[in-house]
């Protein structure tokens, strides 16, 4: 059974308009992460929750945002996207452990921007 | 800042011929280093962590091992089904970050 499950698989927008990306989880892990994976490149983290704490990466452009509502799910908003935001999409989630960050991932969204 | 190379790029194999994927590594402070296998479109599965040099990792015919700037998934007689990008990343510091290396396409022909 699917733990981390993200939706859609498949996202289209175009230039300049709002998206959000969804992931659930039912591991009720404390930390959720969003990745950001380009064709053959290293999957790039965006931020992170612990719990309700919100964690952004320095180099993250403002046009992400991210709302966690409640342990189980975690959006990812993209305010105006750019033909540069055209990914995969990773969200992950791990139990917040000091040491050994174990991360479990959802299969992805595959964002097009047209 | 914590960094992850991996070597080689791409890999092709024919079945049954064994070989090595590396992966270096600088981190203040290894608190992990975690291998995934990821499949085309879609995430990466966890394979195995490592924490300290000299330690080993087994599954089927994967093996991982760990010394103080480097680690190896060692693929013993591959098959076609182990084709995918394998995936290291470390964890250091005193944060929750991975950071991940770009990865190593494995494809093997049968």
């Amino acid at each position: 059974d699917a733990m981390v499950i993200q939706n859609p698989r498949y996202q289209v927008t175009q230039f300049g308009k709002p998206v959000t990306l969804s992931c659930s989880q039912t591991l009720n892990h404390n930390v959720m992460y969003w990745y950001q994976q380009k064709s053959s490149q290293a999957p790039k983290l965006l931020f992170h929750y612990y719990d309700k704490d919100f964690n952004n990466e320095a180099d993250t452009p403002d046009n992400f945002q991210s709302r966690r509502p409640n342990t189980s799910f975690c959006f990812l908003d993209i305010r105006s996207p750019g033909l540069g935001d055209a990914a995969m999409y990773l969200c992950a989630t791990g139990t917040g452990g000091a040491s050994n960050e174990k991360l479990f991932f959802g299969s992805g969204t595959q964002l097009s921007v047209l | 800042e914590d960094q992850v190379t991996q070597s080689p790029e791409a890999l092709r194999l024919q079945e049954g011929e064994s070989s090595s994927l590396n992966c270096s590594y600088t981190v203040s402070g290894l608190r992990g280093l975690f291998w995934y296998r990821q499949d085309p479109g879609k995430g990466p599965e966890f394979l195995f962590t490592l924490y300290s040099a000299g330690e080993e990792k087994e599954k089927e015919r994967l093996k991982a091992t760990l010394t103080k700037k480097e680690s190896f998934l060692h693929i013993t007689a591959p098959k076609p089904e182990d084709s995918a990008t394998y995936l290291c990343a470390v964890h250091g510091g005193s944060n929750y970050k991975l950071t991940f290396g770009k990865g190593t396409l494995l494809t093997v022909n049968p």
